[in-house]
């Protein structure tokens, strides 16, 4: 499974777009991008996943560049209870497949 | 609603003894994870399990076993407790060849004396 890049910290103000970012330069064809985010104290929860197009649900939207070596989630009104770690990983489908998680980027939402 | 679940929320052991996570899920997913998570190193894959008696290793397998007999338990065996394995672990499922998420169980904290 392709390797992703982070920035380990990232601040947004109550109720402005939160963009991360996350590099997955080595990514293959096959592969998809999902992004978890993890609260304090549990286990992390699914946000939202791409393969190639923007994707948006309930939560967020993903922006996967062209190339696909790079993907922003977006949090579109970002709250205090969006404070978390944030997890860009990009995984196959295949049987034997890790899910592999990196470092993350620790949101804080401040007031 | 509850689709993955940990054996125990805190467990203490002494060195040297031989201590067993359980994870259970209900979902029928093929896939099961083991991860350990400290403090400024994020998630660290253990084990993995694709299929029943199946198991490949992660990153960090040193230390530790697992058991896969039944494809709704996976089990992470510490055979010989050491205070440096003193964690959080967390258990995760996910359907083989399917697009969707994965599952995480709310998490054991092992402390290790």
């Amino acid at each position: 499974d392709a390797k992703t890049t982070q920035p380990p910290s990232m601040d947004c103000a109550e109720g402005r777009a939160a963009n991360l970012p996350c590099n997955h330069s080595t990514i293959s064809g096959n592969e998809y991008v999902y992004w978890y985010r993890q609260i304090h104290s549990q286990g992390p929860q699914y946000i939202i996943h791409g393969l190639k197009n923007n994707e948006t649900n309930e939560m967020a939207s993903l922006i996967i560049t062209e190339d696909r070596k790079s993907s922003t989630l977006i949090l579109p009104h970002a709250t205090l209870r969006d404070t978390a770690v944030y997890y860009c990983i990009v995984r196959g489908n295949n049987a034997g497949n890790m899910l592999t998680f990196g470092g993350g980027t620790r949101l804080m939402v401040k007031p | 609603d509850v689709k993955v679940t940990q054996s125990s929320r805190y467990l203490v052991k002494r060195t040297g003894e031989k201590v067993f996570l359980e994870c259970v899920q209900d979902m029928d997913h093929e896939n099961m994870f083991w991860y350990r998570q400290d403090p400024g190193l994020g998630l660290r894959l253990i084990y993995f399990s694709y299929d029943v008696k199946m198991k490949e290793k992660g990153d960090i397998p040193e230390g530790y076993s697992v058991s896969r007999e039944k494809k709704e338990r996976f089990s992470l065996i510490l055979e010989s407790a050491s205070t440096n394995q003193t964690s959080m672990y967390l258990c995760a499922s996910i359907e083989w060849g399917k697009n969707t998420e994965a599952f995480f169980g709310q998490g054991t904290r092992l402390t290790v004396v």
